[in-house]
């Protein structure tokens, strides 16, 4: 399974912009990235997901570098409610259709 | 859709002991996974089911862990004679390929177990 790397931790302020990063220099030309994140005491959800064209979605935006080696989830304006675990996981298009392998995540702390 | 629900939320047991858990996907969807999560980690894949049929294993899964889905409704995971380091989270998801494109999967709120 190709890898992602993340940083352990992050902060934001909230209402201010996040940018959480996720390297993945073996990605193969097949992977989608695909971003999950866990609230406290819930289990993971879907926030977004892309294979080579930057995409927005209600939740969040996801840009993906020209050689696809890193991408960079983006909340435009990070509330008390984005506090999470998030995960940046490669895998098919359909990650419905497939067993996810996670790795440790980005804990995200908002401060008020 | 009422989402995916796990019973019991927590669960403490003695070493030796079996624990059953089960799990109630969203209706209608036909593929469901199981999953644990120990402190600090991302949750590890552990099986899935299509239908009533268990279509792969991890390594993860000891001969001491089983999982059914008779019906292709429900689960249940059962752990036998537990140990120490069973303790973790056990998360279920379900989605709904049926030969359409599925971009997600549906998390419950997890087991959460203790053995002591």
């Amino acid at each position: 399974d190709a890898k992602t790397t993340q940083p352990n931790s992050m902060e934001s302020n909230e209402e201010e912009p996040v940018h959480l990063p996720c390297n993945h220099s073996t990605i193969s030309g097949t992977d989608y990235i695909h971003w999950y994140r866990q609230l406290p005491s819930q289990g993971p959800e879907y926030v977004i997901h892309g294979l080579t064209s930057n995409v927005n979605n209600r939740m969040a935006s996801l840009a993906i570098a020209e050689d696809r080696k890193s991408s960079t989830l983006i909340l435009h304006r990070a509330t008390l409610r984005d506090a999470a675990v998030y995960y940046c996981i490669l895998g098919p298009a359909y990650s419905g259709n497939t067993p996810l392998v996670f790795g440790k995540g980005t804990r995200l702390s908002v401060i008020a | 859709d009422t989402g995916v629900s796990q019973d019991p939320r927590h669960k403490i047991t003695k070493r030796g002991q079996n624990v059953t858990f089960r799990c109630d996907p969203i209706s209608e969807h036909n593929r469901l996974y199981w999953y644990r999560q120990t402190l600090g980690q991302g949750p590890e894949f552990l099986t899935y089911f299509q239908n009533e049929a268990q279509l792969e294993k991890s390594r993860l899964l000891s001969d001491r862990f089983s999982a059914e889905r008779p019906k292709g409704s429900f689960s249940t995971l059962e752990i036998q004679r537990t140990e120490q380091g069973d303790s973790a989270m056990y998360l279920c998801a379900s989605s709904s390929p049926s030969g359409r494109a599925v971009w997600t999967q549906y998390f419950g709120p997890g087991t959460r177990l203790l053995v002591l």
